[in-house]
């Protein structure tokens, strides 16, 4: 079975930062390149971070480049996410997500395993 | 960054009927670059369908997904009870990746 199983959330001051983990298992890690999307009740879903592979292509959405950092060891079949300075903008279900391939071109399918996620709460 | 819209913020329906749950972006989609995603509480967001048309794996084919360039359209046929649920769309064409704010289905 494909799992992807997140942790390190939980309640954080403002300023302060916090580092999330994603534990993968039942496929070929090193095979995928993996994402963290958080959700919000007010601004819903929204994509985070991804890194390819081999962690060779990293990506940021604006609202985390220059804060948090996104990190892979295939070794180990785990992904972080370093988040420093954190605000109360940032408290989110954050999911570990995969890149799904399909058909012999591995056409991307974008996100198509997620974790369970795990909540992160900024507040004094 | 390409905005997404979907359209109806809600939608209620009996069981049997026929579900069309509308995306609209606002920059074209490159290469139908376009997935749905179901999502009932407490459970993270589901692949139903990716590139636009393509069922993910285990989607029944009640699901289908239509549309190119702006516009696309998630077919939900012959509801069941179990299809009320929150329904996002997502572009992966382009970064930065965005998501729709979902349309909620009722299942009446």
């Amino acid at each position: 079975e494909v799992l992807l199983v997140e942790s390190g959330g939980g309640l954080v001051q403002p300023g302060r930062s916090l580092r999330l983990s994603c534990a993968a298992s039942g496929f070929t890690f090193g095979d995928h390149a993996m994402h963290w999307v958080r959700q919000t009740p007010g601004k819903g879903l929204e994509w985070v971070a991804s890194i390819s592979w081999n962690s060779i292509k990293i990506e940021y959405a604006d609202s985390a480049r220059g804060r948090f950092t996104i990190s892979r060891d295939n070794t180990n079949k785990s992904v972080s996410l370093h988040m420093t300075s954190l605000t109360s903008e940032d408290s989110a279900v954050y999911y570990c997500a995969r890149e799904g391939y399909y058909g012999d071109y591995a056409v991307p399918t974008s996100f198509d395993t997620w974790g369970l996620g795990t909540l992160v709460t900024v507040s004094s | 960054e390409n905005v997404l819209t979907q359209s109806p913020g809600t939608l209620s329906l009996s069981p049997g009927e026929r579900a069309t749950l509308y995306c609209g972006a606002s920059q074209g989609v490159s290469s139908s670059y376009l997935a749905w995603y179901q999502q009932k509480p407490g459970q993270p967001p589901r692949l139903l369908i990716f590139t636009a048309s393509r069922r993910a794996t285990g989607i029944p084919d009640r699901f289908s997904g239509s549309g190119s360039g702006t516009d696309f359209t998630l077919t939900i046929s012959r509801l069941e009870p179990e299809d009320s649920a929150v329904y996002y769309c997502h572009q992966y064409g382009s970064s930065p990746r965005t998501f729709g704010q979902g349309t909620r289905l009722e299942i009446k």
